[in-house]
């Protein structure tokens, strides 16, 4: 069965500092990988999508996700926080078969001033 | 260009009864998505439709369905509501069957007594 993965429920990082939403996935074929972000009482925005050619993806509000084929894993990354960036984030796949997203069960990021 | 809208915003029903949610999609959206959001289960997804056919349906039972219209305007009704089923109800829209970027309305938050 496909899967996609987000092994922490809540990521706390210090304003300014690096972060890191993990996101590992189990789908066939060729993955289409996505990175969503929910701000409280909003709809989810889309952040960025890998479908195919490079491996680091660059996306909104300064954040990026790296295609890791070896490790099935797509992890979101910022180089420096911002207190603006706490939100509930979601990583989605999708086989390029079907386009039927299937969704992990989001992480909370918490930034600290 | 107007977002996705998704009417009622807010919703209060009592266990037996039926509720019909709607969703209009971007215009020109062709692909329209419903799913389920609750702080314990994270995103559970429901149905798709694309060009009025539903393209992909979850593991919902069938109290839940949908229907899209030939605007692309899409509706969902739970019939029979029960306490479980009170969420917070997002519509997602998008332009292709690839569903490479989902645009989604602020959601129905529907409280079933």
């Amino acid at each position: 069965a496909q899967s996609v993965a987000q092994p922490e429920d809540q990521v706390n990082v210090a304003e300014g500092n690096p972060l890191t939403v993990k996101c590992t996935y189990s789908v066939s074929g060729n993955p289409y990988l996505f990175w969503y972000v929910q701000y409280p009482n909003r709809g989810l925005q889309f952040l960025l999508k890998y479908i195919t050619g490079d491996n680091l993806v660059k996306g909104s509000y300064g954040f990026e996700a790296e295609f890791n084929k070896s490790q099935t894993s797509f992890h979101l990354k910022k180089p420096s926080a911002l207190v603006s960036d706490s939100a509930l984030y979601f990583c989605a796949g999708a086989a390029d078969s079907n386009y039927q997203l299937i969704w992990g069960a989001g992480t909370k990021l918490i930034i600290k001033p | 260009k107007a977002g996705v809208t998704q009417t009622p915003r807010y919703l209060i029903k009592t266990r037996g009864q039926q509720v019909t949610l709607s969703c209009s999609p971007i215009s020109g959206h062709r692909s329209v998505s419903w799913y389920q959001q609750t702080p314990g289960q994270g995103l559970q997804f429901l149905f798709e439709y694309f060009s009025e056919t539903q393209r992909n349906k979850g593991n919902f039972p069938g109290r839940f369905s949908g229907r899209q219209f030939s605007n692309s305007r899409s509706e969902m009704n739970v019939s029979t509501l029960e306490l479980g089923d009170s969420a917070l109800y997002l519509c997602a829209s998008s332009l292709a069957a690839t569903n490479e970027k989902l645009f989604f309305g602020s959601g129905t938050q529907l409280s079933v007594l």
